[in-house]
């Protein structure tokens, strides 16, 4: 059983638009949920993570977190070509579980 | 702004040798770890490390991999006898506070190529 899930993708949205990415989780007591960017070649950086249900808005980012649904998402507001990278959701319950990730493209 | 350091960037090694990845932390934090990335997949925990002992590790970690704090800044992942399927980015991270709430600082990532 996977731990945490998400759509490969790819993702391919235009300039301006809000690209939405999901992820679902298969630990029940997990507390803390992140999502880290990684650009081809590079290490994963931090976004955003939320602790508690609801959204939580950092500039163009907004995460989202339904703890009965087991679901955490990320929209992106504006998107710009700069965001073209790989999205990974992680979440810790035991250990710090990473998703496969979804790659976004934003086209100009 | 402090940062992870981790090196070799790059090494090719032939099947069954020992490699030693290194990295330091940033100089404040507590929690250690070890991922890895095979090319195209997922980034997979390895090891945690807290208090100069291991708190967690994962199947993939097995006698085959050791992980040391030899000094206060250094932390090592060890591999004693390469295999091929070895190959893949190593990436080590650090945090300042507990799992539940630390975010993890990466590394760039030490590649790995068995041969």
């Amino acid at each position: 059983q996977k731990e945490v899930e998400q759509n490969s993708g790819p993702l391919s949205v235009p300039e301006g638009a809000i690209a939405s990415l999901n992820c679902t989780y298969s630990d029940r007591g997990s507390q803390s949920f992140f999502w880290y960017r990684q650009y081809s070649g590079k290490s994963p950086e931090l976004i955003m993570f939320i602790y508690s249900n609801g959204d939580k808005e950092d500039g163009r980012f907004t995460a989202q977190l339904n703890k009965a649904s087991q679901y955490v998402s990320l929209l992106i507001r504006d998107s710009q070509p700069s965001d073209s990278a790989t999205y990974l959701c992680a979440v810790i319950g035991n250990q710090f579980y990473f998703g496969t990730g979804t790659s976004l493209t934003v086209i100009p | 702004e402090p940062e992870v350091t981790q090196t070799p960037s790059h090494q090719v090694t032939q099947m069954g040798q020992e490699v030693i990845l290194r990295c330091v932390p940033i100089s404040n934090h507590l929690y250690f770890y070890w991922y890895r990335q095979i090319l195209g997949q997922k980034v997979e925990f390895l090891v945690s490390f807290y208090n100069n002992e291991i708190s967690e590790k994962s199947e993939i970690f097995d006698d085959q991999f050791s992980v040391e704090r030899p000094d206060g800044s250094n932390f090592t992942l060890k591999i004693r006898s390469t295999k091929l399927e070895d190959s893949a980015m190593y990436f080590c991270a650090s945090s300042p506070g507990t799992r539940l709430t630390g975010e993890l600082f990466f590394g760039e990532g030490s590649r790995l190529t068995v041969l």
